[in-house]
C-alpha cells in the first residue's frame, strides 16, 4: 500500500514562498502524475496542479506563474513552490498520486493522498 | 475557466437513497470521478470513469453519467455515509482538472 508524506513550513508572512515536499514510500514512482490539491478553511477542494514522473507539468490557471511543481526520482519526492503569498493561500495542501488514462486527452485522478498540511499565512 | 456545479446539500433518512449530482459542459466526453471527504481527513475516492467502484467501496455506492450531467447514488444511505462529496473531472482541453464545489450529505 502506497503511503505519500508530506512537511513543509505551516506558518509564512505575506509575499514568502511556500515550500513543500511529498515522498512516496511502498510504491513506484513511475508511471503516475503526482499533484497537490489545496482546502481553505471551511472551502472546497481546489487543484493545484501536477508533474509527471518524466516531468511533464500543468497547473491551475488561476495560480498565475506562482505555482512550480518539481520531482526529485532520485528519491522518491515530490516538491510544491508558491511565490509571493497572500492571506488567500491559507488552506491545508495536500499531496496526491495521480493515476491516468487517455480518454480524448490525459484525465488524471487521484487514488492516493497525503495527510495534509495546514498552510497559514499572516503578517 | 471550466466549472463543476454541484448542489450545495442534500439530506435523507438512513436506509433511502441520495443521489448527488454534478454538472459540467465537458462531462459527455471527459470522465467524473467523485471523492468522500469526512471531517478532518484526506479525501477518497469512491466512484472513479463515471461508474467504476475501488476496491473496499460499498456496493451502495454507485456513478453514472448521461450527458452534461453525472450522479453518484448511495441506495441506502448509512449514518456513517455523512460527509462532503466532492465530483471531479477535467476540462475540455485535457490540461485542467476540476473540483465541483462540493454536497454536504446529511443521514439523519
Amino acid at each position: 500500500q502506497v503511503q505519500l508524506q508530506q512537511w513543509g513550513a505551516g506558518l509564512l508572512k505575506p509575499s514568502e514562498t511556500l515550500s513543500l515536499t511529498c515522498g512516496v514510500f511502498n510504491g513506484s514512482f513511475t508511471n503516475y502524475y503526482w499533484s497537490w490539491v489545496r482546502q481553505a478553511p471551511g472551502k472546497g477542494l481546489e487543484w493545484i496542479g501536477e508533474i509527471s514522473d518524466s516531468g511533464k507539468g500543468n497547473h491551475n490557471p488561476s495560480l498565475k506563474s506562482r505555482v512550480t511543481i518539481s520531482v526529485d526520482k532520485s528519491k522518491n519526492q515530490f516538491s510544491l513552490s508558491l511565490t509571493s503569498v497572500t492571506a488567500a493561500d491559507t488552506a491545508v495542501y495536500y499531496c496526491a498520486r495521480g493515476r491516468w488514462v487517455v480518454v480524448g486527452g490525459t484525465v488524471v485522478w487521484f487514488d492516493s493522498w497525503g495527510q495534509g498540511t495546514l498552510v497559514t499565512v499572516s503578517s | 475557466s471550466y466549472e463543476l456545479t454541484q448542489p450545495p446539500s442534500v439530506s435523507v433518512s438512513p436506509g433511502q437513497t441520495a443521489k448527488i449530482t454534478c454538472s459540467g459542459d465537458a462531462l459527455p466526453k471527459k470522465y467524473a470521478y467523485w471523492y468522500q471527504q469526512k471531517s478532518g481527513q484526506a479525501p477518497a475516492l469512491v466512484i472513479y470513469e463515471d461508474r467504476r467502484r475501488p476496491s473496499g467501496i460499498p456496493q451502495r455506492f454507485s456513478g453514472s453519467s448521461s450527458g452534461t450531467t453525472a450522479t453518484l447514488t448511495i441506495s441506502g444511505a448509512q449514518v456513517e455515509d455523512e460527509a462532503d462529496y466532492y465530483c471531479y473531472s477535467t476540462d475540455n482541453s485535457g490540461n485542467h482538472r476540476v473540483f465541483g464545489g462540493g454536497t454536504k450529505l446529511t443521514v439523519l
